[in-house]
Order: C-alpha cells, then sequence, then structure tokens
C-alpha cells in the first residue's frame, strides 16, 4: 500500500467554480500534511500546509485535515485557468521527520 | 525557489557517462534532498543531507552519489550504474521546524542517449 493516495484525476472544472482535490494517508504516525501546485514542465511549488484537525484557509485554497478517517483535502475556490495544473499531496511523519512522502498528483483542468 | 539554484537546466549526455548536477541555496537551511521525477509520477527520493558531511539514502539511490562538504551545496552524480537516467531531477530544502516543509528549485532535466 501506498504511504501517500491521491485520485489520479484528471479533474475538469468549469471557471469559478470549485475544485476539490482528495488525498489519504495510510501512516497513523503522519502529523504533516502538504499541498504542492506543479505546473507542466516546472518544478513543485508549496501552496499550503496543514497539522492540525479542521480547516485551513489562505486566499481561495483552502486545507482540510480529518485525522480519524485518514484524509486530507484541498479545495480551490473560484477556480481559474491559472489553476490548471497537477497538484501534490505529501506528509511526513514524527518517525521520518526529514522525509516527505508523495501522492503521485491529480491533474486539474479549469476550463473557461 | 528564489534561494535555490539548479543547474544547467537541461543536460543532455551519451550512455556510459557519469554527469553531476548542481544545487546550491542560499536560505541556510541545514537539510536538502534530491528526488527523481519522470514523466506522469510523483516524486521519488535519492539522497537526503540533514547536515554537513552527513548524508543518506532514499528509496532510489542505486546509481547515484552525493556529498555535503559545504551547508550551501549539495550535488548529484549520476552514474553510469544508474540504468534509467533520463529523469526530472529535483533538489529541495528545508529548514528544522514544527513544518519540515520542502522548498524545490527550478530542476534539471537530464536526457541520456
Amino acid at each position: 500500500q501506498k504511504e501517500v493516495e491521491q485520485n489520479s484525476g484528471p479533474l475538469s472544472v468549469p471557471e469559478g467554480a470549485i475544485a476539490s482535490l482528495n488525498c489519504t494517508y495510510s501512516d497513523r504516525g503522519s502529523q504533516s500534511f502538504f499541498w504542492y501546485r506543479q505546473y507542466s514542465g516546472k518544478s513543485p511549488e508549496l501552496i499550503m500546509f496543514i497539522y492540525s484537525n479542521g480547516d485551513k484557509e489562505d486566499g481561495r485554497f483552502t486545507a482540510q485535515l480529518n485525522k480519524a478517517s485518514q484524509y486530507v483535502s484541498l479545495l480551490i475556490r473560484d477556480s481559474q485557468p491559472s489553476d490548471s495544473a497537477t497538484y501534490l499531496c505529501a506528509a511526513i511523519t514524527r518517525q521520518r521527520l526529514y522525509k516527505l512522502s508523495f501522492g503521485a498528483g491529480t491533474t486539474v483542468t479549469v476550463r473557461a | 525557489d528564489g534561494g535555490i539554484t539548479q543547474s544547467p537546466k537541461y543536460l543532455f549526455r551519451k550512455e556510459g557517462q557519469n554527469v553531476t548536477l548542481s544545487c546550491e541555496q542560499n536560505l541556510n537551511h541545514d537539510a536538502m534532498y534530491w528526488y527523481r521525477q519522470d514523466p506522469g509520477q510523483g516524486l521519488r527520493l535519492i539522497y537526503y543531507s540533514q547536515i554537513v558531511n552527513d548524508f543518506q539514502k532514499g528509496d532510489i539511490a542505486e546509481g547515484y552519489s552525493v556529498s555535503r562538504e559545504k551547508k550551501e551545496s549539495f550535488p548529484l552524480t549520476v552514474t553510469s550504474a544508474q540504468k534509467n537516467p533520463t529523469a526530472f531531477y529535483l533538489c529541495a530544502v528545508a529548514r528544522q521546524g514544527s513544518s519540515y516543509e520542502q522548498y524545490f528549485g527550478p530542476g534539471t532535466r537530464l536526457t541520456v542517449t
């Protein structure tokens, strides 16, 4: 079983809609979770991280963490064509604080 | 990635040649990492270093070597023993702290023919 799993997509949403991305993890010791955005041909860019249960908002992005169910999600409100990218979910555990485990990524396309 | 530089951006080599990829940072972060990304796949950890003169193997270290002689620099050598070296190579850095978030450099795209 992979440590971090994501819906592979692709996810297509109309401009202005909410894009919802999901990620599950297998290690209950995971303590911090990260969302990266990667445009085609570019390196990943950190957009949010979360370590407490509940919601964390930053502009149009909201990360949600549910440790009991072992999932973390990312909502993108008012989606724009510039949000079209691959979104990578990653997790870190207490035992391996320096090692991020990445999901394979979800590709999002925002239709104008 | 403002404080992380990787060079060159594109690199072409013949099969059987060793090649060294550069990663430099001016963020004063302790930890540095090398990842490999293949088309349509996630990131796989090659090596990481938490302090100068120390480094650990990641999940796919075979055919690679690293050094960490300075805090600012963590070069990766792709040796001829690496069977499928063509990939996008990403360097990342992280500071010690409560979140351990990693920041990536712009990457080097290596093509071996």
